[in-house]
């Protein structure tokens, strides 16, 4: 299967915490990186290797798989996390690349 | 530091094809695991990845448009060049070019991207 499917729209309050999934049976044998991507905005990688994130990410963005599901979790959400957020992976050969539809997180 | 920047035609006519270019600074594509890859995404709409290639001169393609896509790389110019054949209205997006520093399983830089618009 070469699809991620993501929810696509999520609301938290400031300063809680959400859960922003990605399914695919691919990511049961390859790694998940997040996206965050604000209006106008080139994406920004969040999360790659399943839970590391580069450099200038805060650690309030970790990410987990379980599965055939892969999560991003923001702890204590700010306003400013309001965006767009893509997964990624490759599909089931290995060789493509995929994103996910992407997930639309508003912060109350 | 690391940069990328997509520059090709802001217009093209349905038929045609669009070439555009990734010129990129920073990293050399011949050091192993380092990929650049094309990613497009209509007004509104979701990413889609379309085509990969890696330090070792590999090439992968979006499976749909496969047949309509060619990536190469210049690594005495520190390019990367993506054609599309027969331009429809419905390719009409903003085109990223990203560095995968990780075998491409994720895209640390991202190009600021090139709106293309189909239109005759």
């Amino acid at each position: 299967s070469s699809e991620l499917t993501q929810d696509p729209a999520v609301s938290v309050a400031l300063g809680q915490t959400v859960r922003i999934t990605c399914q695919g049976d691919s990511l049961r044998s390859y790694f998940a990186s997040w996206y965050q991507q604000k209006p106008r905005q080139a994406p920004i990688l969040v999360i790659y290797r399943k839970n590391r994130r580069p450099s200038g990410i805060p650690d309030r963005f970790s990410g987990s798989i379980s599965g055939n599901t892969a999560s991003l979790t923001i702890t204590g959400t700010q306003a400013e996390d309001e965006a767009d957020y893509y997964c990624n992976s490759r599909d089931s050969s290995g060789h493509q690349r995929v994103f996910g539809g992407g997930t639309k997180l508003t912060v109350l | 530091q690391v940069t990328l920047r997509e520059s090709g035609p802001a217009l093209v006519k349905p038929t045609q094809t669009l070439t555009l270019t990734c010129t990129f600074s920073g990293f050399s594509l011949t050091s192993s695991g380092m990929c650049v890859s094309w990613i497009r995404q209509p007004p509104g709409k979701a990413l889609e990845w379309l085509a990969l290639i890696d330090w070792d001169g590999d090439k992968y393609y979006n499976t749909s448009l496969k047949t309509r896509l060619t990536i190469s790389k210049d690594t005495s110019k520190n390019q990367v060049v993506l054609a599309m054949t027969n331009m429809d209205p419905v390719d009409s997006a903003t085109y990223y070019c990203a560095r995968g520093n990780d075998y491409g399983d994720s895209f640390d830089y991202w190009g600021q991207g090139t709106l293309v618009t189909v239109s005759s």
